[in-house]
């Protein structure tokens, strides 16, 4: 069966240190993957998206990688501030666009 | 601009009552989705349509059913309440099948 699993429930870090969370799948072939931000009480909030052809995807403090040898996504925060701290989920999307697939979030706290 | 506008926020039902959740989005966004999401566990694909009229099943279906009648609306409707329908329900909404737009949610115990 398909499924998608990130490594940590929790991730504790120091403000100003690189944050890296880790998306991993198996039994599945995504065209796109993609990574959200989910603030308590609220909805994901869309981050970035990188095609399965693309291997480094970059937007201000955050940067994404994706290998589909390996099957893996790193999501990486630099320069890390405590408004960071929310729960990030990372979503796979098949190559028919038709439906999103998420794993279980990973929260993130970074602390001053 | 509303983005995707989920009604009601919260709602309490009894075991074997229906109600409808509803979803609107006002960005003219052609792909329509209902998530579920449980305590530690991802989001869950309940239902999603790609077009007025044509609505399909996700991953977890079963109690639910859909509608997608016009463009903006696409609302969700639970027959039958059972206890395992306790969750948080988010509805998005997405131009070309990526990038979602989601909504803010409704909380819905079922007692």
């Amino acid at each position: 069966s398909q499924k998608i699993e990130q490594n940590s429930e929790a991730l504790n870090i120091q403000e100003g240190k690189t944050a890296t969370l880790t998306c991993n799948y198996t039994n599945y072939s995504p065209a796109y993957l993609q990574w959200y931000r989910q603030d308590p009480g609220r909805g994901p909030v869309f981050l970035l998206l990188i095609r399965e052809n693309e291997k480094e995807k970059r937007k201000e403090r955050l940067k994404v990688t994706f290998d589909t040898t390996l099957k893996q996504s790193l999501f990486h925060i630099t320069a890390s501030q405590p408004a960071d701290s929310a729960t990030y989920l990372c979503a796979l999307v098949g190559s028919n666009n038709n439906d999103m697939r998420f794993g279980a979030g990973t929260r993130l706290t970074v602390k001053p | 601009n509303a983005g995707v506008t989920q009604t009601p926020k919260f709602r309490i039902l009894k075991i074997g009552q229906s109600m409808t959740l509803q979803c609107a989005q006002d960005m003219n966004h052609n792909y329509m989705y209902w998530y579920r999401q449980d305590p530690g566990m991802g989001l869950k694909l309940i239902y999603y349509s790609v077009g007025a009229g044509i609505t399909d099943k996700g991953e977890v279906p079963n109690g639910y059913n859909v509608s997608r009648s016009t463009t903006e609306d696409f609302p969700l409707r639970l027959e039958l309440a059972a206890p395992s329908q306790t969750s948080v329900y988010f509805c998005a909404s997405s131009v070309t099948g990526f990038g979602y737009t989601f909504g803010s949610g409704t909380r819905l115990t079922v007692v």
